[in-house]
């Protein structure tokens, strides 16, 4: 089945300490995505990638940072993990942007859950 | 800019009950789309709604599009315990496209 994979489900890293969340694909999507989600909150989008075009928000920290090597694959890095990034990590694929035209349906994958000591 | 709002916040019903929540807008969408988040686990779309006034189920699920294109609502028949989770609307930002999301109707169901 075509899906969305998410490794590690859970992580647990040091204050300050470097730690990669990685996300694979298998749907052959242009559109790739990272959302931030705290204690049952909605998801917050952090950035995303249309095919190898990065998209920051305005407000996600530069501690957080992204690379997406090819069209599966995207990480998510954090540079020097904050008690306050401790939340659930979801990455999310779509198929191309609506302003292209296309639907808005997003799929997600199970998530990371990052725990800060 | 633009948000939606889901009401209740939050569920708690009887097995078997029939359950109703919405999405409302001050602003128009064009898409409306509901998730449901299980504990620990990633958002997975139940229905995709494109056409105000379109009626859509998917089992026991049924949603529909408002013909104001700022509502939308999602019921959900004779409820099980496995329909506990977290349910989410969302919808393109007329901007940007990116999605926005409501604050999400917690649902449990007593057996």
């Amino acid at each position: 089945d075509a899906m969305v994979i998410q490794n590690p489900r859970y992580q647990v890293t040091q204050f300050g300490k470097p730690v990669t969340l990685s996300c694979s694909q298998t749907l052959n999507h242009n559109v790739m995505y990272w959302y931030q989600q705290k204690s049952s909150q909605a998801p917050k989008l952090l950035f995303h990638y249309y095919d190898k075009d990065f998209n920051n928000e305005a407000d996600t920290p530069d501690n957080f940072q992204s690379r997406r090597p090819n069209t599966s694959f995207c990480f998510l890095d954090i540079r020097s993990p904050g008690l306050g990034d401790a939340a659930m990590y979801l990455c999310a694929t779509s198929r191309g942007l609506p302003t292209a035209g296309y639907y808005n349906e997003q799929f997600f994958g199970p998530g990371t859950r990052l725990t800060v000591l | 800019g633009q948000q939606l709002n889901q009401s209740p916040q939050s569920m708690f019903i009887q097995e078997g009950e029939d359950v109703s929540m919405n999405c409302t807008s001050s602003s128009i969408f064009n898409t409306w789309l509901w998730y449901k988040q299980e504990p620990g686990e990633g958002p997975v779309l139940l229905i995709a709604l494109y056409k105000a006034g379109e009626l859509t189920s998917n089992g026991r699920l049924t949603a529909q599009f408002g013909i104001t294109r700022k509502d939308s609502f999602l019921n959900i028949s004779a409820s099980i315990p496995s329909d506990v989770g977290i349910y989410f609307c969302a919808g393109p930002s007329s901007n940007t496209g990116k999605l926005i999301f409501g604050q999400g109707t917690t649902l449990q169901v007593k057996p």
